[in-house]
């Protein structure tokens, strides 16, 4: 089955406490990308990825890092956690960078 | 700086009604805008994609408009059902951008 999956869905920590949350694709879409949502913002864009060791900033970058080794994988990053990171987070992937994108099922992060 | 604005917050219906739900941004200069649809702790479904060049898209009951000069995209739903019942969320991305915009989301409730 296609799909973008993410891990862990759920996840409570502490500040500080350095954290990875992993997405992966089965489409060999190019384009992958990292967004928060926050109730009365919206989903802002962290992080995308064109290709492979390609990634570039998103609209609110602050405190988060990605990497793109493998075409398949984008994880996302927090060195160190703090409470304003509590949010629900989404991976999504696409063919190319332009065309239609498709998501995770969300990873829910509480940090205390 | 783009930006999405959706139009009501929240609509209820009774089944079997044709509604409209409304997007509205600020730059004209789109590559294209995409629909979505979220259910409660799921990630999102899309739904039609318009490009710039495209006045509409249809997909069953589903029908998307884009208007580029004025900045405004409708999503038109025929003979709501109960199982509509999500929030619904417009995003653009802007000529020239590697990114998504969006908004704020319609919550739609289809009452049986």
């Amino acid at each position: 089955e296609a799909q973008v999956t993410q891990n862990p869905r759920y996840l409570i920590t502490v500040t500080g406490k350095k954290l990875t949350v992993t997405c992966s694709q089965n489409m060999n879409h190019e384009y992958m990308s990292w967004y928060r949502q926050d109730p009365g913002l919206g989903l802002r864009q962290i992080y995308y990825s064109m290709n492979v060791e390609v990634t570039d900033k998103g609209d609110v970058p602050e405190g988060y890092k990605v990497s793109r080794k493998e075409k398949r994988n984008f994880p996302l990053i927090l060195e160190s956690p703090s409470p304003n990171q509590t949010s629900l987070y989404f991976c999504a992937s696409s063919p190319r960078v332009r065309e239609t994108q498709y998501f995770g099922p969300g990873t829910r992060l509480l940090v205390l | 700086k783009q930006e999405v604005t959706q139009i009501p917050a929240a609509l209820s219906v009774p089944e079997g009604e044709n509604l409209v739900l409304n997007c509205s941004f600020t730059d004209s200069a789109i590559y294209n805008l995409q629909w979505f649809r979220q259910d409660p702790g799921k990630g999102l479904t899309s739904l039609l994609l318009i490009q710039s060049s495209q006045r509409e898209q249809t997909s069953g009951r589903l029908n998307a408009s884009l208007d580029k000069s004025s900045g405004r995209s409708t999503l038109y739903i025929a003979a709501s059902q109960p199982g509509d019942s999500a929030t619904y969320l417009c995003a653009v991305r802007p000529g020239g951008s590697e990114k998504l915009v969006f908004g704020k989301g319609t919550k739609l409730t289809v009452n049986p």
